[in-house]
């Protein structure tokens, strides 16, 4: 049974580019969370999204979006990416109102 | 704004010893869960143990318990008979249950070195 499974592990963009992260969830969840984690600090909450909607949002500008897909899978995007954007992305998913999550391996974002 | 503080940045501790890692939070919720969560290299956020705040009994899973106290608003993790796979980032996170989405407030973690 796959667990939540993020792309690419890695990844190198200059500053000023767009980037966009992969997750899918584990099977049988239908909610995906997208976390920010930087060097040395623990992680920080973007969003989270069910039935392809943003139903709660961390402290966030509006550079970080996303989308689910009606296979529950889920896209996170930064625009105009900041040397200040490089960090751990975790995604974990879950099931709707639950506190089981699941989380990824994560994707290593670094901004040159 | 819910914050979760975990005030010992690195600790080790011997092989088959005892560790207490500490963690405090700050809520005016009286509903809340607790958690702790292990980072080993290979990144992946692993479960370790979960308190559900109204229930008075400390959490235990096999080698891992918790002393949970409400009134302190504290959350200690206990590692009984270490051993090298332990080694990792723990970070103590809040989770407060809503209707529909709930996320995670994490602190900034505590790396836990088993020495052989």
């Amino acid at each position: 049974d796959a667990g939540v499974t993020q792309s690419p592990t890695h990844l190198i963009k200059t500053r000023g580019q767009q980037v966009t992260l992969r997750c899918s969830p584990k099977s049988g969840h239908d909610t995906v969370s997208w976390y920010q984690q930087a060097l040395g600090q623990g992680p920080q909450f973007i969003f989270q999204y069910y039935e392809e909607e943003e139903r709660q949002r961390g402290n966030f500008p509006d550079r970080f979006s996303g989308h689910q897909f009606p296979n529950y899978s889920s896209e996170l995007n930064v625009n105009a990416l900041l040397l200040g954007d490089s960090a751990l992305y975790l995604c974990a998913s879950s099931l709707y109102g639950g506190s089981g999550y699941t989380f990824g391996s994560g994707t290593r974002l670094t901004v040159v | 704004a819910q914050t979760v503080t975990q005030s010992q940045p690195e600790m080790s501790v011997q092989e088959a010893e005892t560790v207490t890692l500490s963690c405090t939070y700050d809520t005016s919720e009286n509903n809340y869960y607790l958690f702790w969560y292990k980072q080993p290299p290979s990144r992946q956020m692993i479960l370790v143990i979960r308190q559900e705040a109204y229930k008075q009994q400390n959490a235990t899973e096999n080698r891992f318990s918790v002393n949970f106290q409400k009134a302190a608003k504290s959350f200690s993790l206990k590692i009984s008979d270490s051993q090298l796979g332990d080694t990792a980032m723990y970070f103590c996170a809040f989770m407060k249950p809503e209707t529909g989405a709930n996320n995670l407030f994490f602190g900034t973690g505590t790396r836990l070195t088993v020495i052989p």
